[in-house]
């Protein structure tokens, strides 16, 4: 069964641009998660997708914003970029069922923000 | 106080010492518990998961968790130059959802 998915891998943007990064999960899994890890903050939740809806949320700004379509592919999107959005953003998937399923991450995008 | 606390080492042993990572936390319905590996640019790879408190084992790595204290460990057996990697501790439970909460990470060195 193939992994998780991201693309792409590498991103360069600058300040006051907007991105949009796709994750697709692994097949069967309705759960998608996204993280930001950095080194000083380690890995945040950003939120969480099953079925088309957010159903969890962490301590975001709303410039950053996700989606997930009928496939249970998922995309995040940031706006207005600001260099401390530089990090590695994960995506995670799960069955999504129950609370005691567990993750598989992706390889994740590597955002750099000049 | 953060949720999980996580030592961030690094820790350096020589090969084929035993290794000791520990998580304390403080939400007592955290009932899930999980252990990642991370290698340095990749995502983190699912180690071990354990329900509740007891210990499993798993080839070289048991994992154990006492929810009394809210102590949560990996051991290490026979480590390897391979094993060199940050790992992640990870819990989940008692909020619907999929809601984990991560501890920061402590990075390993296994010197050959």
């Amino acid at each position: 069964k193939a992994g998780v998915t991201q693309t792409p891998r590498y991103l360069i943007k600058t300040r006051g641009q907007q991105v949009t990064l796709s994750c697709s999960p692994i097949s069967g899994h309705r759960s998608v998660s996204w993280y930001q890890q950095t080194p000083g903050q380690g890995l945040q939740f950003l939120f969480e997708y099953f079925s088309e809806t957010q159903r969890n949320k962490g301590n975001f700004p709303g410039r950053f914003s996700g989606r997930q379509f009928s496939n249970s592919r998922s995309e995040m999107n940031v706006s207005t970029l600001e260099l401390g959005d530089s990090a590695l953003y994960l995506c995670a998937s799960s069955p999504g069922a129950t609370e005691s399923e567990t993750q598989y991450f992706g390889p994740g995008t590597r955002l750099l923000v000049l | 106080q953060k949720e999980v606390e996580q030592d961030p080492g690094p820790l350096s042993v020589p090969e084929g010492a035993i290794v000791s990572l520990n998580c304390t936390y403080s939400n007592s319905a955290f009932q899930y518990f999980m252990w990642y590996r991370q290698y340095s640019r990749k995502g983190p790879e699912l180690l071990m998961y354990t329900y509740s408190s007891g210990n499993k084992e798993d080839g070289r790595f048991t994992a154990q968790v006492d929810k009394s204290s809210k102590y949560i460990s990996l051991f290490i057996r026979d480590s390897q130059p391979s094993d060199s990697a940050t790992y992640l501790c990870a819990m989940s439970g008692g909020s619907y959802g999929q809601n984990f909460v991560f501890g920061p990470g402590t990075r390993l060195s296994v010197l050959p």
